[in-house]
């Protein structure tokens, strides 16, 4: 079965500065990976996703995520983040063909401060 | 263009009562998924579709919940006798093919209370 832990319940983090949020993954095949934002009274939006190819994939919003194989973890980053960047994190792990249903983590909440 | 629209926003319930949510996706989109958000966790699945039939109905968590998409479009997700624990956020999601690496497009949720 495939589940996705994201350690970090809840990150603080000044306005301008960089920002990574911790996802590990658990599936035995090859994962198809996603982050997700979710701000308040709005739905799931994608930031990005990774399937194959280059471990770094970039995404929306200044966003970028690392897959790294052996340490089964896809981490969230951003050089400089923003007021509007506050919001809910979802990392989310995705089967293969025929098990296309996506297992999220609990999610990180980011807090900015000025 | 549109995005993936849910009906009622909010529905407020008493236990033991039947409800029906309703999901109407982007249009030409063949897959549709329903998850449930509860307070403070990530969306868990319930089914998914690929046109009108069901192919994945794993995560429904008893058979007092159904859900139908008689010509592939709209969907609607049953629950009958609801309970106080039913109340959540559900989730519905489409995405142009049932295919991994497609993206999932998530409507903006309907809460439900039971109370």
């Amino acid at each position: 079965a495939q589940s996705v832990t994201q350690p970090d319940i809840h990150i603080t983090v000044s306005e301008g500065a960089s920002l990574e949020l911790r996802c590990n993954y658990s599936y035995g095949a090859t994962p198809y990976l996603f982050w997700y934002v979710q701000s308040p009274g709005q739905g799931l939006q994608l930031l990005l996703k990774y399937f194959s190819g280059d471990t770094l994939v970039q995404g929306i919003k200044g966003f970028e995520a690392e897959f790294k194989r052996s340490q089964s973890s896809f981490n969230l980053r951003k050089p400089s983040v923003h007021w509007s960047d506050a919001a809910e994190y979802f990392c989310a792990v995705g089967g293969g063909f025929g098990n296309e249903k996506l297992t999220f983590g609990t999610g990180t909440r980011l807090t900015i401060i000025p | 263009g549109a995005g993936v629209s849910q009906t009622p926003s909010n529905k407020v319930t008493e236990k033991g009562k039947y409800v029906e949510l309703r999901c109407d996706p982007i249009s030409g989109h063949t897959a549709l998924y329903w998850y449930r958000q509860s307070l403070g966790q990530g969306p868990e699945f319930l089914i998914y579709f690929q046109g009108t039939g069901a192919a994945d109905d794993s995560g429904l968590p008893n058979d007092r919940f159904f859900a139908v998409r008689p010509e592939g479009s709209v969907s609607t997700l049953k629950i009958q006798r609801t309970e106080r624990g039913d109340s959540a956020v559900y989730l519905c999601a489409s995405s142009p093919r049932r295919v991994p690496t497609d993206t999932q497009y998530f409507g903006p949720g309907t809460r439900l209370t039971v109370l």
